[in-house]
């Protein structure tokens, strides 16, 4: 089936600095991958959709200067939080659509989450 | 908007129960339902998929049905066990998905 790997699964970092998660669909392309935050006890909040060559695009209330979105191969899009505080510590999750056909056939892969501990 | 409702928000049983888990939704013009696992800690494992055409999908002991026009899907687990406890999240698809909050199963030993 689909896999989607995420790295790191756990950053511990300090205030000021930047931090990039990566996600990567290990045995399909993915043109569209999405981000997620969650926080304790809480379900997925959807960050941005992420799009393969082009702009990603950022849910309202989401700082796209602080939370920046490469999505430069069919196989990989990156997530750097940039300049880092306590209140970005959370748990970010990244996505893609798999399957073929219509879109009644695509299913999510999620890849393992990252833990961001920013001190 | 499209929300989803999932009750119960928690569940405890004894080993070996069956038990029904339930997701609602507001707006039927879905491309699809999917039913994930999440381990603490852990990212979402897909368990089902049902196509907006279907009624149901089968998985081991696991059961999810869909009925699109009244807005609701049931996630059956047969014969629980000690390694099924988790959230099980639903999310419904149209172009993205919009998840419930979850319901989180301990089964005891």
């Amino acid at each position: 089936g689909a896999v989607v790997s995420q790295h790191p699964s756990w950053v511990i970092c300090k205030s000021g600095t930047s931090v990039k998660i990566e996600c990567r669909s290990l045995d399909f392309q993915a043109t569209t991958m999405f981000w997620y935050r969650q926080f304790p006890k809480q379900s997925l909040m959807l960050m941005a959709t992420s799009n393969e060559g082009s702009k990603a695009t950022y849910e309202q209330g989401v700082e796209k200067d602080k939370f920046l979105i490469n999505h430069a191969s069919l196989t990989l899009s990156t997530l750097t939080v940039t300049s880092a505080h306590p209140e970005d510590s959370s748990f970010y999750i990244c996505s893609a659509r798999s399957g073929t056909g219509g879109f009644g056939d695509y299913g999510y892969t999620f890849g393992s989450g990252t833990r961001l501990t920013v001190v | 908007k499209q929300e989803v409702t999932q009750i119960p928000a928690a569940l405890s049983v004894p080993e070996g129960e069956n038990l029904v888990l339930n997701c609602s939704f507001t707006d039927s013009a879905i491309y699809n339902l999917q039913w994930f696992r999440q381990d603490p800690g852990k990212g979402l494992t897909s368990l089902l998929l049902i196509q907006s055409s279907q009624r149901e999908q089968t998985s081991g002991r696991l059961n999810a049905s869909l009925d699109k026009s009244s807005g609701r899907s049931t996630l059956y687990i047969a014969a629980s066990q000690p390694g099924d406890s988790a959230t099980y999240l639903c999310a419904v698809s149209l172009g993205r998905l919009t998840f419930g909050e979850g319901t989180q199963l301990t089964v005891n030993p």
